[in-house]
């Protein structure tokens, strides 16, 4: 059984690029959320999916969108980035329903710098 | 909107104290808790999880209890050792829930 894994580890950017991030789930995991964790803070909730469809947003504006494939891996776009979205990416795959949320696997992140 | 608070921001403690770690949230309904453990700049390692109808589950030396009614949970850590040094993050779900609502943590330094 493998883990979540990430792509890329870290990546540098200039503000107004597009970038992408991607992530692979857990084996046996539906759903994937996204997270942005700025420096001295806790995860932020981007969005989540949930059998390749979007299952909740969270405070983030229309540049910041996803997908996820049919393998349940998923990606994460920015458009028009800006200086404030220098932050580690956070990836978590869980076992999830319209129940609630069950345990969340964490990958490693991305570290994403805008200059 | 659930707020979580985690009390104190920052621990330094001698190695083989044992101490607690506090999470507070604002609202009871929750469907589970769970504790992570980071690194400096690494992703999160999940520690235990802690469902709404439970009041605790312990890990080797870890322990953590949940107080619903009182919208608490602590981490406790037994005999600490230089390898606990990290943030330790505490995140709940609501009953309805698509997110995890997080902590700011509490960064924790075990002196040897």
């Amino acid at each position: 059984e493998t883990g979540v894994t990430q792509s890329p580890t870290h990546l540098i950017k200039t503000r107004g690029q597009q970038v992408t991030l991607r992530c692979s789930s857990q084996s046996g995991h539906n759903t994937v959320s996204w997270y942005q964790q700025a420096l001295g803070q806790g995860p932020q909730f981007i969005f989540q999916y949930y059998r390749e469809e979007e299952n909740g947003r969270g405070n983030f504006p229309p540049r910041f969108s996803g997908l996820q494939f049919p393998n349940y891996s998923s990606e994460l776009n920015v458009n028009a980035l800006e200086l404030d979205d220098s932050a580690l990416y956070l990836c978590a795959s869980s076992w999830g329903g319209l129940a609630g949320l069950g345990e969340q696997y964490f990958g490693p992140g991305t570290r994403l710098t805008v200059t | 909107k659930q707020e979580v608070t985690q009390i104190p921001a920052a621990l330094s403690v001698p190695e083989g104290e044992n101490l607690v770690l506090n999470c507070s949230f604002t609202d009871s309904a929750i469907y589970n808790l769970q504790w992570f453990r980071q690194d400096p700049g690494k992703g999160l390692t999940s520690l235990l999880l802690i469902q709404s109808s439970q009041r605790e589950q312990t890990s080797g030396r870890l322990n953590a209890s949940l107080d619903k009614s009182s919208g608490r949970s602590t981490l406790y850590i037994a005999a600490s050792q230089p390898g606990d040094s990290a943030t330790y993050l505490c995140a709940v779900s609501p009953n309805t829930g698509n997110q995890f609502y997080f902590g700011t943590g509490t960064s924790l330094t075990v002196i040897p």
